[in-house]
């Protein structure tokens, strides 16, 4: 199975100010997803990262708001950007290998913006 | 789009009783529904998946069943233990030949096994 690896795994922010997630992946994957989880809440999709085009995005999410790159099979990034308090949640990379539709996740990166 | 619904929100049981958690799904091209386990601060972590053409699956203490028809599906635990807490979200997607769609969660529900 694949290992998905993110960083920064927290971090404090200011608001008004950007900050871009990482996520690799041990080996190549077909489907890379970006999620938000607030305490306690469920996993929403915030986009999907396509390899090679621009992202997907759920509704309520925009591009200008969460920029996403993925320039390969193995890598991608979240950027929140121009960041208020409301942005302050837990946010997850998944990723879906070859034929399979088993998702993997990272540990996650925990945002606080002050 | 696709819409999941999971009850209980929290279910609270005695170590060694069983924990049945629910989630019906509404688009009836979703043919993939996996479970995921959430730990405290942890990743979600699939612990068990059934796919449409089966009714049920089992692994050890964990099952699930699928009941196509009315579009719902269950996750079986028993014999509980302590190390069984967490919260866990049902999702559903539709798969098909070369990829899948993506996954839709439910709600999540945060089971307690209280020794």
């Amino acid at each position: 199975s694949a290992v998905i690896s993110q960083k920064p795994s927290r971090d404090i922010c200011q608001r008004g100010t950007s900050l871009t997630i990482q996520c690799q992946v041990d080996s190549q994957v077909t489907m890379m997803f970006w999620y938000r989880q607030q305490p306690g809440q469920s996993l929403t999709l915030i986009a999907t990262a396509n390899q090679g085009s621009e992202a997907t995005y759920e509704s309520g999410f925009v591009i200008d708001k969460f920029p996403i790159s993925r320039p390969n099979l193995t890598f991608s990034t979240l950027t929140v950007s121009n960041m208020s308090p409301e942005d302050s949640s837990i946010y997850l990379c998944s990723a879906m290998e070859g034929m399979s539709t088993e998702a993997f996740f990272g540990q996650g990166t925990r945002l606080t913006v002050v | 789009g696709e819409n999941v619904e999971q009850h209980p929100s929290t279910l609270s049981v005695q170590e060694g009783d069983s924990a049945v958690i629910k989630c019906t799904y509404s688009d009836s091209a979703s043919n993939y529904f996996p479970w995921y386990k959430q730990e405290l601060g942890k990743r979600p972590q699939l612990i068990i998946d059934i796919r449409s053409n089966v009714g049920e699956k089992k692994d050890q203490r964990i099952a699930v069943t699928l009941n196509k028809t009315a579009k719902h599906f269950s996750l079986h635990i028993t014999e509980t233990q302590p190390e069984d807490s967490a919260v866990y979200f049902c999702a559903a997607s539709n798969e098909f030949q070369g990829g899948s769609e993506k996954l839709v969660f439910g709600k999540g529900t945060k089971l307690t096994v209280n020794p």
